[in-house]
């Protein structure tokens, strides 16, 4: 999950297995919550959102889940592939199409 | 495929300078930002701009200005380089919404500024 600080927390797993990268949110205004993910040397890239009054939605291999009463998100990556190893940003949106980040989850894949 | 390009890969700099960190989008689109990248502290909004000439502070904008000329262009401005500022920059981009939606930001490679 995120935490405060230097300390990027790490989800270690073996290639195969399922990943889970969970992020807690803070605005419980807030209409769209997305993940992105960002490989070594490269801008954060889309991976997928999820409106609010949503409470689960699959892409290829990921599916997000929100739960609203605990305002709390996860990002759930099927049959992780070392491709797959990279920093994982939860993010929700502002006005203007803002968004404010989360801190980040590092998935290493072996 | 959306393209963001970020001046410099690799920057550094020594205390005092003015620097300028340039982004360009080729996308047409009306939304732009710059945000900086710390270990353990994620992506923070610096400053961002949905229109040509204009402009608004983000989360983090003090020590830095912006500039919006052209649609596709959009700089960020260091009057004064510090060591606080050495850090990761990221520009961003997407199409206009309405105010309470929200459309994908498209990033750039990130410039990593080194302050000296």
């Amino acid at each position: 999950g995120e935490s405060v600080g230097l300390h990027l927390p790490t989800l270690s797993v073996q290639e195969g297995d399922n990943s889970i990268i969970n992020c807690a949110y803070s605005n419980s205004a807030s209409d769209y919550f997305i993940w992105y993910k960002q490989e070594s040397g490269k801008g954060p890239q889309f991976i997928i959102d999820i409106r609010s009054n949503m409470d689960k939605r699959q892409g290829q291999r990921v599916t997000v889940l929100l739960n609203k009463t605990v305002k709390h998100l996860s990002l759930q990556i099927a049959a992780t592939q070392p491709g797959d190893s990279a920093v994982y940003f939860c993010a929700e949106n502002g006005g203007y199409s803002t968004l404010t980040f989360g801190k980040g989850t590092m998935l290493l894949v072996s | 495929d959306v393209k963001v390009t970020q001046s410099s890969r690799y920057l550094v700099k020594r205390t005092g300078e003015k620097v300028f960190l340039e982004c360009v989008q080729d996308m047409d689109h009306e939304n732009m930002f710059w945000y900086r990248q710390d270990p353990g502290l994620g992506l923070r909004l610096i400053y961002f701009s949905y229109d040509v000439k204009m402009k608004e502070k983000g989360d983090i904008p003090e020590g830095y200005s912006v500039s919006r000329e052209k649609k596709e262009r959009f700089s960020l401005i260091l009057e004064s380089a510090s060591t606080n500022q050495t850090s990761m920059y990221l520009c961003a981009s997407s199409l206009r919404t309405s105010l309470r939606s929200y459309n994908e930001q498209f990033f750039g490679p990130g410039t990593r500024l080194t302050v000296l």
